[in-house]
C-alpha cells in the first residue's frame, strides 16, 4: 500500500533550466507535504514543506505546488544548479503523527553542467 | 558536532548474530526516530520514541526488533538473530519536541549487510 508515489526514478536537467519533480499520494488525511533531499552516503535533510491549506510554498529557488483535487504535488527548483544533484524525496505526515512520515520511493535528479 | 550521530556507519554481521544500531540525537532533542531504507525504496519509519518511554512502534517488525531511549545514553536499535533481508541503511532522527509539519534532523544512517 504505497500512499505516497514518485514515479520518475530519475530526471536529468541541463543546468540553469528549471527541474520538476512530482509526487502523487492517496490519502486526503495528510496535513503536511515534505521534500528532502539526500546526497550519497548521507542522510535526508529537509529541503520544504507544505500545509495541506496551500497551494503553493516558495523558499529561494525552490517551490513546492499542492493540488488536492489531484492528491499531487511538485517541487520546482530553478534555475537547477550541479550541487542540486541527488535523490529527492517527497513525504507526508498528519499531524497529530508528525514524525511518522510516510515516504516516496525518491527521484534522482542528475543537474548537468 | 552538534548534529544526530550514528554509529556504527557501517556494520557487518553474519546471519543469526545481533545488530545494536546506535544514535545520539541532536542537542536539546528528546524525541527519537528510527526510519528503514531497503534497496531501491524510500525510507520507512519503524519506530517514534522520547526519554524511557516508546510512543509508537507501529512500523517494527513483531519479532527480533526492539529499541529504546534510555535516561542516560544514546537510543538503541537492536535486531537480534539477524537474517540477509535485514541488509538496510537505518536512519535516526531527532527533533525537539513532538513535530507536527514533519521537519526531522536526520543523521547520516547506519549501514547494515547481512552476510
Amino acid at each position: 500500500d504505497q500512499q505516497v508515489k514518485q514515479n520518475s526514478p530519475s530526471l536529468s536537467v541541463q543546468e540553469g533550466r528549471i527541474s520538476i519533480l512530482n509526487c502523487d499520494y492517496t490519502n486526503s488525511m495528510f496535513d503536511y507535504f515534505l521534500w528532502y533531499k539526500k546526497y550519497p552516503a548521507e542522510g535526508p535533510t529537509f529541503l520544504i514543506s507544505i500545509s495541506s491549506i496551500k497551494d503553493k510554498n516558495e523558499d529561494g529557488r525552490f517551490t513546492v505546488f499542492l493540488n488536492k483535487s489531484a492528491k499531487h504535488l511538485s517541487l520546482h527548483i530553478v534555475p537547477s544548479q550541479p550541487g542540486d544533484s541527488a535523490v529527492y524525496f517527497c513525504a507526508a505526515s498528519r499531524g497529530n503523527q508528525g514524525g511518522k512520515l510516510i515516504f516516496g520511493q525518491g527521484t534522482e535528479l542528475s543537474v548537468k553542467p | 558536532n552538534a548534529g544526530v550521530m550514528q554509529n556504527p556507519r557501517h556494520l557487518v554481521r553474519r546471519r543469526g548474530q545481533e545488530a545494536r544500531l546506535r544514535c545520539s540525537p541532536m542537542k536539546g532533542h528528546s524525541h527519537v526516530y528510527w526510519y528503514r531504507q531497503l534497496p531501491e525504496e524510500g525510507l520507512k519509519f519503524m519506530v517514534y520514541l522520547q526519554k524511557e518511554n516508546i510512543i509508537d512502534e507501529s512500523g517494527m517488525p513483531k519479532e527480533r526488533f526492539s529499541a529504546e531511549f534510555p535516561k542516560e545514553g544514546p537510543s538503541i536499535l537492536r535486531i537480534q538473530q539477524v537474517v540477509r533481508g535485514d541488509s538496510a541503511a537505518y536512519f535516526c532522527a531527532s527533533s525537539p519536541r513532538p513535530t507536527y509539519t514533519g521537519e526531522l534532523f536526520f543523521g547520516e544512517g547506519s549501514r547494515l549487510t547481512v552476510l
